[in-house]
């Protein structure tokens, strides 16, 4: 059974320091990688999607790295701002396309 | 495009009674949906895939007789939480694959069962 790890479970930070998440995952024979953000009594947004084969994918200030064989992925959120507080997920999808959630990292970004 | 949208966003119901949650996409076809419950400060936990025109599967520990979900068309999948009791207060969140490899989410359904 896959089972997806995020550390640190919260974090705070003040404006405009770069934010490192990080989340791992026990069985590399994942289809994709995605990272979600979570506001509080919400549902969920996509922010990055990566394929198994790629190494990484960026969007604006967002960019996340996949390294499958050793079950890991970071997002970096550059030049945080207040309104980048929420939480984060990490989410693997496996062969038979569901999937398996961390935890979660709370951010808090301090103005 | 790729909105999914959910329905109600909150609802309070008296122990005992059932409550239907909707789930859509709005300009996508999907033939499969998935549901997921979300505890405070916990993961979102799979309960069942949905797939249109066939039986629900449930995930291992989730009753499929207290939790009906129904997908009648290509663009709605439904679950029923019946005979409803405080443990079953939670959220609920629907997502849909345009896609076989893309999940999209709904905004969930906080559900308090008093």
């Amino acid at each position: 059974k896959q089972e997806v790890t995020q550390i640190p479970a919260a974090l705070s930070v003040p404006e405009g320091e770069n934010l490192v998440l990080n989340c791992s995952f026990t069985d590399s024979a994942i289809y994709n990688l995605q990272w979600f953000r979570q506001d509080p009594g919400k549902g969920l947004t996509s922010l990055l999607l990566i394929q198994s084969s790629q190494r990484e994918q960026t969007s604006g200030r967002l960019n996340a790295s996949l390294d499958k064989s050793s079950g890991r992925s970071t997002l970096y959120i550059a030049a945080s701002q207040p309104g980048d507080s929420a939480t984060y997920l990490c989410a693997v999808m496996a062969n038979d396309y569901k999937l398996s959630f961390g935890a979660g990292t709370t951010v808090t970004v301090r103005a | 495009g790729a909105v999914v949208s959910q329905h109600p966003s909150w609802v309070i119901c008296k122990s005992g009674t059932s409550v239907k949650i909707e789930c859509r996409s709005l300009d996508f076809q999907a033939t499969t949906m998935f549901w997921y419950r979300q505890f405070p400060k916990q993961s979102l936990m799979l309960m069942a895939t949905s797939n249109e025109g066939s039986k629900a599967t449930y995930e291992q520990g989730v009753e499929k007789d207290k939790f009906l979900i129904n997908h009648a068309s290509l663009t709605l999948s439904t679950l029923t939480v019946t005979s409803a009791h405080p443990e079953d207060s939670s959220f609920y969140i629907c997502s849909a694959s345009k896609t076989a490899t893309e999940a999209f989410f709904g905004q969930g359904t906080r559900l308090t069962v008093v």
